[in-house]
């Protein structure tokens, strides 16, 4: 089945320790997606890719930065977490932009940061 | 900046019976999408229904409906016959166009418990 693939589901970090999480997908969509959910928090849109080009919100920390070396891949950098970073990461994809396309999310990763 | 409020940060309904999830939302725009996402216990969210602003007729899938009231900036989620696959957090979304960008805008979700 086509989906949305983010690994690990889980991982801890350390205080100030890089760490990349990573998305994939089968559907071929042009648009990926990276939201960090906080818990008993909404999900908040940190930036997006449509195809290779970035889109940062404006709120989004400087200690958060994104790859995408090709359609099927997309990297969340964390540069130096704190202890505020703990959260669910979702990765989410959609067809194209467009208020009509829905998107498509992964089943998240849970980040620890001790 | 468009908001979306769920009130209800807990609910629950007995199997088989009905129960009704309240949104709220702000906004000045007049073109927009509303949605309903579930999200299962260590699952991905996946879309329950959608609902386009311009159309007056209420989004239904299946067992699930949608009373959506423009005017009030209202959207509330009807789930009939509650099975115990229905227990998840229900997330309300607003998706509009902000400073020439589009983004989803998610209520802080609503933890749906279903008793057999």
């Amino acid at each position: 089945d086509a989906m949305v693939i983010q690994n690990p589901r889980y991982q801890v970090t350390q205080f100030g320790k890089p760490v990349t999480l990573s998305c994939s997908q089968t559907l071929n969509h042009n648009v990926m997606y990276w939201y960090q959910q906080k818990s008993s928090q909404a999900p908040k849109l940190l930036f997006h890719y449509y195809d290779k080009d970035f889109n940062n919100e404006a709120d989004t920390p400087d200690n958060f930065q994104s790859r995408r070396p090709n359609t099927s891949f997309c990297f969340l950098d964390i540069r130096s977490p704190g202890l505020g970073d703990a959260a669910m990461y979702l990765c989410a994809t959609s067809r194209a932009l467009g208020l009509l396309y829905e998107q498509f999310f992964g089943p998240g990763t849970r980040l620890t940061v001790l | 900046a468009q908001t979306v409020t769920q009130s209800q940060p807990e609910m629950s309904v007995q199997e088989a019976e009905t129960v009704t999830l309240s949104c709220t939302y702000d906004t000045s725009e007049s073109d927009y999408y509303l949605f309903w996402y579930k999200q299962p216990p260590s699952r991905q969210m996946i879309l329950v229904i959608r609902q386009e602003a311009y159309k007056q007729q209420n989004a239904t899938e299946n067992r699930f409906s949608v009373n959506f009231q423009k005017a009030a900036k209202s959207f509330s989620l009807k789930i009939s016959d509650s099975q115990l696959g229905d227990a998840a957090m229900y997330f309300c979304a607003y998706k509009g166009v902000q400073g020439g960008s589009e983004k989803l805008v998610f209520g802080k979700g609503t933890k749906l418990t279903v008793n057999p």
